[in-house]
């Protein structure tokens, strides 16, 4: 079992339409992510929250906006998405954001589809 | 920048056969090396991992040597399973204080047949 939670598992969208992802741990971790992962693709890291703060934003557009409520949390949320985002997007999570020495948690993603 | 390459898959493998995926990495400063693992339908879970030159990382009968000299990191098993089974990522981390993140291959499809 997977200790970083993603509900919903599937989403179907509009493109008019604003729905949120979310995700969640209790490993006391401080930093969290969310990646985007196309089919047999890498993931590709969109966000980083270190302390609650936005530590990294590659460069994602507006349509997708973060928010990090408290240390257990993390939200995507999303608005007015075109067809080619849709993909698999995970949450991970990680005892601090540094990765050399401190390794990921994922969840199982939300499978998102826009149509 | 940094990188990470493999071997191109799928690699399609009998049951008890010896696994062997290359990963070689371009990295400006001192990276960590890992490798992940993702079965059908799930997130990524680590697999194993190497903080500095010449460590071996395992777990579940994988193994990877940290080579600093020829910047590799291949994955290794003696003799595999089914449940093998699965999307191999190798990634690295370098340490760039504050912005630390993963850098992943491009992820190697792995079936085992029995």
């Amino acid at each position: 079992d997977t200790e970083v939670t993603q509900t919903p598992k599937h989403l179907v969208m509009g493109m008019t339409n604003k729905k949120s992802l979310k995700c969640e741990q209790h490993m006391g971790h401080r930093a969290m992510y969310w990646y985007k992962q196309k089919a047999k693709k890498p993931p590709e890291l969109m966000f980083v929250y270190s302390y609650e703060k936005l530590s990294i934003n590659e460069s994602v557009p507006s349509r997708f906006s973060p928010e990090c409520p408290n240390s257990s949390l993390l939200n995507l949320h999303l608005h007015a998405l075109q067809p080619e985002d849709s993909a698999l997007y995970l949450c991970a999570s990680s005892p601090t954001q540094s990765g050399y020495n401190s390794p990921l948690h994922f969840g199982n993603g939300t499978r998102l589809t826009v149509t | 920048g940094d990188s990470v390459t493999q071997m191109e898959g799928p690699v399609t493998l009998s049951e008890e056969a010896f696994l062997t995926i290359n990963c070689t990495y371009t990295a400006t400063g001192y990276p960590s090396l890992f490798w992940y693992v993702q079965y059908p339908g799930e997130g990524l879970q680590l697999l194993l991992k190497a903080t500095k030159a010449d460590d071996k990382g395992s777990n579940k009968g994988f193994e990877a040597t940290y080579r600093k000299e020829t910047t590799s990191f291949h994955l290794e098993k003696g003799s595999v399973q089914v449940s093998d089974s699965a999307v191999y990522f190798c990634a690295l981390s370098d340490r760039d204080f504050g912005n630390e993140k993963l850098t992943f291959g491009t992820g190697t499809r792995l079936t085992i047949i029995p």
